[in-house]
């Protein structure tokens, strides 16, 4: 059971917009930044948005987070076959003294 | 441009004591304030925190794994290495290192991971 909590899997056809939710609570979201991080098949995890809503150089902009209160989400428009991955949030837990992730979030784009 | 590789044993046997170290190329460990992470993920499953060792020293470690586990560095070789004690098959899983930064420690760079089993 993860600390912050994703949809298992979310779903859409090429060029439309999906979200994901990351929900958490005041010792983690609530508090910190959140960040997350793109895993495709076989590959390492990599940065993807970073402070709620920045992006690292060379992620587009077709890429998005936000954050209100204790939930966080990232937003991908223009869905690209290229974009199936799994999609992770991860955060600072100021009670546990430790780094959190979500369970993750499985795209599929039909 | 930073670079982070990890290297080990990829099998353990139950009991024993998981050593990987991680290998940073392009950038000295010791510059900067960095955090250095370590972070598994079983097969099938989500990312898991292990633990991390910030540039001037201090370290944080996941509560559920914190009586076994230690982090070091050793800025002669470049290098931050994970000490995981009294494996099981439970711990068997891909090891990735990475980079953090600023507040609370993003994760800006990661290693290309490496498996480790444990079975006898």
């Amino acid at each position: 059971q993860s600390v912050l909590t994703q949809p298992p899997s979310v779903s859409a056809a090429p060029g439309q917009k999906v979200t994901i939710s990351c929900s958490g609570s005041s010792s983690n979201i609530g508090n910190n930044y959140v960040s997350w991080y793109q895993q495709l098949p076989g590959t390492a995890p990599k940065l993807l948005i970073y402070e709620n809503d920045n992006r690292p150089s060379g992620i587009p902009d077709r890429f998005s987070g936000s954050k209100s209160g204790t939930s966080a989400t990232l937003g991908i428009t223009g869905l690209q076959t290229g974009d199936e991955a799994d999609y992770y949030c991860g955060t600072w837990d100021s009670s546990l003294s430790a780094w959190v992730f979500g369970g993750g979030t499985k795209l599929t784009v039909l | 441009q930073v670079q982070l590789q990890e290297s080990g044993p990829g099998l353990v046997k139950p009991s024993q004591t998981l050593s990987l170290t991680c290998t940073v190329s392009g950038g000295s460990i010791s510059s900067g304030s960095y955090y250095w992470s370590w972070i598994r993920q079983p097969a099938g499953k989500g990312l898991e925190w292990i633990g991390r060792i910030y540039t001037r020293g201090s370290t944080n470690y996941n509560p559920s794994l914190k009586s076994r586990v230690t982090i070091s560095v050793d800025t002669s070789k470049n290098q931050f290495s994970l000490k995981l004690s009294s494996v099981t098959a439970a711990d068997t899983a891909v090891y990735y290192c990475a980079r953090g930064y600023g507040v609370p420690g993003v994760m800006d760079v990661w290693g290309q991971g490496t498996t480790v089993t444990v079975s006898s």
